[in-house]
């Protein structure tokens, strides 16, 4: 099995909404990433955990707050966000340092 | 972070004509992927590449592990319709993944 989960499929929130992304795999991969991608270009990547602790946060603002429960799930928790983080949110995961990275559906997110 | 030179940005094919598109990078990976994306859906895995010089088939799709391990190829035989979508490479350094700009393929029936 070689799926990632996402949900919700599709969010729509105001700008002073909270809401959260939810992010989960099966394949006992240790390494669990999130990304935002707009419209035709490459994932830029968010944050990456490592044995459910956070290694890499590429300098996102803190109105996106990353969360790892434990080795399956990922959660990204939204609040005040603007119209310019509308965009399809991807969770991946992967081995620790070799082997492939999948990724989930993705969530498409609109901020109003 | 880095982002891979991809080329071409976009084809524009016939449907039956065979597909090369390739990625080159600055740094060495020791790991190499190639992803096909649909509007709206996640990446999509179709090949990886673990050795320098190797040479990966899956169906009509072949990919190359350059020696360099600065870059790889895609090859798509006998294009189809459903092959229409965004193509992108990726390099593997330790737990991060540096993406390619992406190749756009349209197949013409």
């Amino acid at each position: 099995d070689t799926e990632v989960t996402q949900t919700p499929k599709h969010l729509v929130m105001g700008m002073t909404n909270k809401k959260s992304l939810k992010c989960e795999q099966h394949m006992g991969h240790r390494a669990m990433y999130w990304y935002k991608q707009k419209a035709k270009k490459p994932p830029e990547l968010m944050f990456v955990y490592s044995y459910e602790k956070l290694s890499i946060n590429e300098s996102v603002p803190s109105r996106f707050s990353p969360e790892c429960p434990n080795s399956s799930l990922l959660n990204l928790h939204l609040h005040a966000l603007q119209p310019e983080d509308s965009a399809l949110y991807l969770c991946a995961s992967s081995q620790e340092f070799r082997g492939e990275q999948f990724f989930g559906p993705g969530t498409r997110l609109t901020v109003l | 972070g880095q982002q891979l030179n991809q080329s071409p940005q976009s084809m524009f094919i016939q449907e039956g004509e065979d597909v090369s598109m390739n990625c080159t990078s600055s740094s060495i990976f020791n790991t190499w992927l190639w992803y096909k994306q649909d509007p709206g859906e996640g990446p999509v895995l179709l090949i990886a590449l673990y050795k320098a010089g190797e040479l990966t088939s899956n169906g009509r799709l072949t990919a190359q592990f350059g020696i360099t391990r600065k870059d790889s190829f895609l090859n798509i035989s006998a294009s189809i319709p459903s092959d229409v979508g965004i193509y992108f490479c990726a390099g593997r350094s330790g737990n991060q993944f540096y993406f390619g700009t992406g190749t756009s393929l349209t197949v013409i029936p």
